[in-house]
């Protein structure tokens, strides 16, 4: 059974500084792997699909990698700005259309 | 435009009562979803529509009884429902049922039951 694990569960930084959030992924035969963003309350954002045979995505000030054999994944954000504080989950797709996901890094950027 | 609609936004609902929850998306999209998420809880899924056809249930309760009349649109029927089934429920399509595929999220709908 797949499982997804995200580090760390909660991450405040200040204003500008770059960073990462971790995803990974306990079985390596997957299809894809997205990540998302979602606001309190709201839908979920679609950021970044990387597909297996891929090994980085970059969107704007987003870069994702993918390390299928080793099971893992970073989202890297470059010069964060508050506007980027929202909860991010990584999700894996392993077949029969379903998307695993895991429990969330829940980002606050501090002005 | 990669959007999906879901209505409404908000529902409070009786055990009693049948409500209905709506998504809609016109990107020719041939899969769709229904996904539920509990507080500070990823989302889970529940129902997988390929080709209209209903192809994934996830062991939902037969108080929740997905619909879709067509390729744009997909209901989810609710009838005496309880108060542990409040949450956010999300619709997603994807272009392809295959494997493989983004899958594009609507805003969903949050859902109490008194």
């Amino acid at each position: 059974k797949q499982e997804v694990t995200q580090i760390p569960a909660a991450l405040s930084v200040p204003e500008g500084e770059n960073l990462v959030l971790n995803c990974s992924f306990t079985d390596s035969a997957i299809y894809n792997l997205q990540w998302f963003r979602q606001d309190p309350g709201k839908g979920l954002t679609s950021l970044l699909l990387i597909q297996s045979s891929q090994r980085e995505q970059t969107s704007g000030r987003l870069n994702a990698s993918l390390d299928k054999s080793s099971g893992r994944s970073t989202l890297y954000i470059a010069a964060s700005q508050p506007g980027d504080s929202a909860t991010y989950l990584c999700a894996v797709s392993g077949g029969a259309q379903k998307l695993v996901f895991g429990q969330g890094t829940r980002l606050t950027i501090n002005p | 435009d990669t959007e999906v609609t879901q209505t409404p936004k908000h529902l409070v609902m009786g055990m009693t009562n049948k409500k209905s929850l709506k998504c809609e998306q016109h990107m020719g999209h041939r899969a769709m979803y229904w996904y539920k998420q509990k507080a500070k809880k990823p989302p889970e899924l529940m129902f997988v529509y390929s080709y209209e056809k209903l192809s994934i249930n996830e062991s939902v309760p037969s108080r929740f009884s997905p619909e879709c009349p067509n390729s744009s649109l997909l209901n989810l029927h609710l009838h005496a429902l309880q108060p542990e089934d409040s949450a956010l429920y999300l619709c997603a399509s994807s272009q392809s049922p295959s494997s493989g595929y983004e899958q594009y999220f609507g805003p969903g709908t949050r859902l109490t039951v008194t």
